[in-house]
């Protein structure tokens, strides 16, 4: 069965740090990767997505992510990030049946 | 695209009484997911549809759980005999047969019971 871990449960970073949240799965099948967002009292929203092609994937906001097969990972990063980034981050993994395995999230707060 | 609705928004309902969630997919969507999330955790899988047809459900969802998708339009999740650890936020998510497009989630229903 497919799973996915998140070691970072809660990050603090001031404004313009560099962002890096860790994201590990476990699936045999191929692999389609998503990073989702929820913003306080908002609905998951989606980041960005890892079908194939290009490891390293863009998505809104300014936010990156790259697939590495080798380490079962898919870490999301972020250059500089800003107050309205506070919210929290969800790792998932697709499985065939198109059923979406997320992992616990990452809650990051940013300070000013 | 008017987004995935969820009614109600927020549901008190004493232990066990049953209770009943809607959600309205985006319309040219043709499947319909069910998740539960509970403090601290990700959204669980419950079980999902392809139009009308429920194609999977989680061991997570017990036999006080049901779920239907009338001619492949909205879904309702029915909760019989409510207990205290059925308390969290479900969401309705709705995605179209390209997959590539991700999936789109509803605000969600917080249940809390009481």
């Amino acid at each position: 069965a497919q799973s996915v871990s998140q070691h970072n449960h809660h990050v603090i970073l001031s404004e313009a740090a560099s962002l890096e949240l860790g994201c590990n799965y476990s699936y045999g099948g191929t692999v389609n990767l998503f990073w989702y967002v929820q913003y306080p009292g908002q609905h998951l929203q989606l980041l960005l997505k890892y079908f194939s092609g290009d490891p390293l994937v863009k998505g809104i906001k300014g936010f990156e992510a790259e697939f590495i097969k080798s380490k079962f990972s898919f870490n999301l990063r972020k250059p500089s990030v800003q107050w309205s980034d506070t919210a929290e981050y969800f790792c998932a993994v697709l499985d065939t049946a198109s059923k979406l395995t997320f992992g616990t999230g990452t809650r990051l707060q940013v300070t000013l | 695209d008017t987004g995935v609705s969820q009614d109600p928004r927020h549901k008190i309902t004493k232990r066990g009484q049953n209770v009943t969630f809607r959600c309205d997919p985006i319309s040219e969507h043709n499947r319909l997911y069910w998740y539960r999330q509970t403090l601290g955790q990700g959204p669980e899988f419950l079980t999902y549809f392809q139009n009308e047809a429920q194609l999977e459900k989680s061991r997570l969802l017990s036999d006080r759980f049901s779920a239907e998708r009338p001619k492949g339009s909205f879904s309702t999740l029915e909760i019989q005999r409510t207990e205290q650890g059925d308390s969290a936020m479900y969401l309705c998510a709705s995605t179209s047969w390209d997959r590539g497009r991700g999936y789109t989630f509803g605000s969600g229903t917080r249940l809390t019971v009481v």
